[in-house]
């Protein structure tokens, strides 16, 4: 069974800084994809960016980027010049080779972006 | 955020009572799923469909009935529920097989109320 962590129940930011949020795994499979999904308040979940294990090179996507720490089997977000809207429940996941459809969720972490 | 639909967003209903939720996919995807999301908890899988067929099916108590007529669309029928089921449920879909576990899409959501 994959288990993912989040440690962080709530963050906050000020608007225009970075922030880091924090993701750690635990999976038998040598194959496995790892997602961020952005949950707004009241508003659909939204895939933010994704890893597969097997690429060395760290995702980035605009100003959201991972540090994929593959040994440590972390996978931490950063948003950098954090906006507002960014405010959400942000939800670290990991689908494993072994399954197309187990997508393991962690609790999330509420980051709140204050102007 | 209208690739994948569900209705009703809001559903207040009697232990007694049989309801239903609808899921519709727009994105041309063969596999959808059913997951429950409760505060402080990781969102947990409850049903697959892949090819209208169902893949996956987590231990879910006979209360909830899920049925996918074709590969656009998902019900998840309700019958005698528990006040302890009342919890966003969520639907996504995902393109199934692809090269490895493809990145699922999620709907809006329906909040469920049972009193």
């Amino acid at each position: 069974a994959q288990t993912v962590t989040q440690s962080q129940p709530e963050m906050s930011v000020q608007e225009a800084e970075t922030v880091t949020l924090s993701c750690t795994y635990d999976t038998s499979e040598n194959n496995y994809y790892l997602f961020w999904y952005k949950q707004p308040p009241s508003r659909q979940m939204i895939l933010v960016i994704r890893q597969e294990a097997y690429k060395q090179q760290n995702a980035t996507e605009n100003r959201f980027s991972v540090n994929f720490q593959k040994a440590a089997k972390s996978f931490s977000l950063k948003i950098s010049d954090s906006q507002l809207g960014d405010t959400a429940m942000y939800f670290c996941a990991c689908l494993s080779g072994g399954s197309n459809y187990k997508l393991t969720f962690g609790k999330g972490t509420l980051l709140t972006v204050n102007p | 955020e209208t690739g994948v639909t569900q209705t009703p967003r809001h559903l207040v209903m009697g232990m007694t009572n049989k309801k239903s939720l609808k899921c519709e996919q727009h994105l041309g995807h063969n596999a959808m799923y059913w997951y429950k999301q409760s505060a402080k908890k990781p969102l947990e899988l409850m049903f697959v469909y892949s090819l209208e067929e169902r893949v996956e099916n987590n231990s879910v108590p006979s209360r909830f009935s899920p049925e996918c007529p074709n590969s656009s669309h998902l019900f998840l029928h309700l019958h005698t529920l528990q006040p302890e089921d009342s919890a966003l449920y969520l639907c996504a879909s995902s393109q199934d097989p692809g090269p490895g576990p493809d990145t699922q899409y999620f709907g809006p959501g329906t909040r469920l109320t049972v009193l």
